[in-house]
């Protein structure tokens, strides 16, 4: 099975922005991999924000965009409010499996 | 409102079994996947494994393969996961996921709380 990575940690200033991305030890991510992008709060199950590369379910928030960037996986957070720190997972399907990424652990400060 | 609820987890000796049930509510399980996603204390989501609408298709993740079983009653609004030869590595609070398509792969939207399990002596 693949490995998925993703950046351990980032900072961002609230207003910023910032892009986290999902690499994959199999060669590029694309479309075929359906890229999806969780957060997860300390204490709380995860919460789906992007599927399919780029697709808002209807809660996410407009702030939150996903895309294919330099074959990679990315979500971008444009106008980062505090209540965005949080651990992000990205999620590919490879191989026939899903596997998830390390997890970006995101700092607003 | 969209909603599953896990049970069955608890402490189990190392090679016990335990079976996981997910309670499915608010929508038509049968149109979708689902799946079980498990982390472990202080680390990272898992995927374990994920079943298609109609049972015809089921996967695993290496690390559990031949030793957990996926299964699902449409009827009854329910998804398991039966785990034999469990070990420390499995201690683990284990989610259950929908997926939005009928085969497993797109990715998942609704997740329940979760239910932990602990495998010691």
């Amino acid at each position: 099975q693949a490995v998925v990575t993703q950046e351990p940690s980032l900072t961002v200033s609230p207003g910023g922005t910032v892009t986290l991305t999902c690499a994959s030890s199999a060669g590029a991510v694309t479309s075929g991999h359906y890229p999806n992008w969780f957060q997860q709060k300390p204490g709380q199950a995860p919460r789906a924000l992007i599927y399919t590369t780029s697709n808002k379910h209807s809660w996410t928030p407009a702030r939150f965009s996903g895309s294919l960037l330099g074959g990679k996986a990315a979500l971008t957070l444009s106008g980062v409010l505090p209540e965005d720190e949080a651990e992000y997972y990205c999620m590919l399907f490879s191989g026939g499996v899903q596997v998830f990424g390390g997890g970006t652990k995101l700092t607003v400060l | 409102e969209m909603q599953l609820v896990e049970s069955g987890g608890g402490l189990v000796q190392p090679g016990g079994s335990l079976r996981l049930s997910c309670a499915a509510s608010g929508f038509t399980l049968d149109d979708f996947a689902m799946h079980w996603v498990r982390q472990a204390p202080g680390k990272g989501l898992e995927w374990v494994s994920g079943i298609s609408w109609n049972s015809a298709n089921k996967i695993y993740a290496d690390s559990v393969k031949g030793r957990f079983t996926i299964s699902r009653d449409n009827a009854k609004n329910s998804v398991f996961l039966q785990m034999s030869s469990l070990s420390a590595e499995d201690t683990a609070l284990y989610y259950c996921s929908k997926d939005i398509y009928v085969s497993p792969g797109r990715g998942m939207d609704v997740w329940g709380r979760g239910t932990t399990v602990t495998v010691s002596s």
